[in-house]
């Protein structure tokens, strides 16, 4: 059973562009919620999405948008890419819960730098 | 708002030397407890749930434990292959599907 995949692994840019990163759910996960981990920080929620739409959005400005289609799979894509945004790029899945919580499981991240 | 607060920020240990790692949270009605475990470069790997003060869960040499305030991740007679950041996270009700990590807790076991 294939857990979480992400791709790149790695990832270089320059400031201004704009980069798109992708992931797998884990087998029979339907949600997807995305992370961004500085160096030495614990990981940041940047959205979740859940039948395709963004249900949930942490305190990411509008350069940081996403899609979900309906294989699960998900993008997010970062435009104007400052210096800033350097970071690990994680991804979680889960199975959507009405009750109780939803264990989200990670993905091995991708590696962003921006020069 | 959701807060999660760990300590130490990194602890030193001599092979089978047990301690516990401290994980202080504020959420308003807590949904669920996170333990994670994560390698340099490498993506969280998940340890533990728990849902409510009293719980314990164990795996090999980890016992994590759970009260209204606090979480604690105990580590008996620990290996070098123990050695990672530990990151524990809270999911709150009012903050829906929203996990709020701490910035985790290096350990490092010396043989």
């Amino acid at each position: 059973d294939a857990g979480v995949t992400q791709s790149p692994t790695h990832l270089i840019k320059t400031r201004g562009q704009q980069v798109t990163l992708r992931c797998s759910p884990k087998s029979g996960h339907d949600t997807v919620s995305w992370y961004q981990q500085a160096l030495g920080q614990g990981p940041q929620f940047i959205f979740q999405y859940y039948e395709e739409e963004e249900r949930q959005r942490g305190n990411f400005p509008d350069r940081f948008s996403g899609h979900q289609f309906p294989n699960y799979s998900s993008e997010l894509n970062v435009n104007a890419l400052l210096l800033g945004d350097s970071a690990l790029y994680l991804c979680a899945s889960s199975v959507r819960r009405t009750s109780g919580t939803d264990t989200q499981y990670f993905g091995p991240g991708t590696r962003l730098t921006v020069l | 708002e959701d807060q999660v607060t760990q300590s130490p920020e990194a602890l030193r240990l001599q092979e089978g030397e047990s301690s516990s790692l401290n994980c202080s949270y504020t959420v308003s009605g807590l949904r669920g407890l996170f333990w994670y475990r994560q390698d340099p470069g490498k993506g969280p790997e998940f340890l533990f749930t728990l849902y409510s003060a009293g719980e314990e869960k164990e795996k090999e040499r980890l016992k994590a434990t759970l009260t209204k305030k606090e979480s604690f991740l105990h580590i008996t007679a620990p290996k070098p292959e123990d050695s990672a950041t530990y990151l524990c996270a809270v999911q709150g009700y009012s903050s829906a599907s929203k996990i709020i990590f701490g910035s985790g807790t290096r350990l490092s076991i010396r043989p």
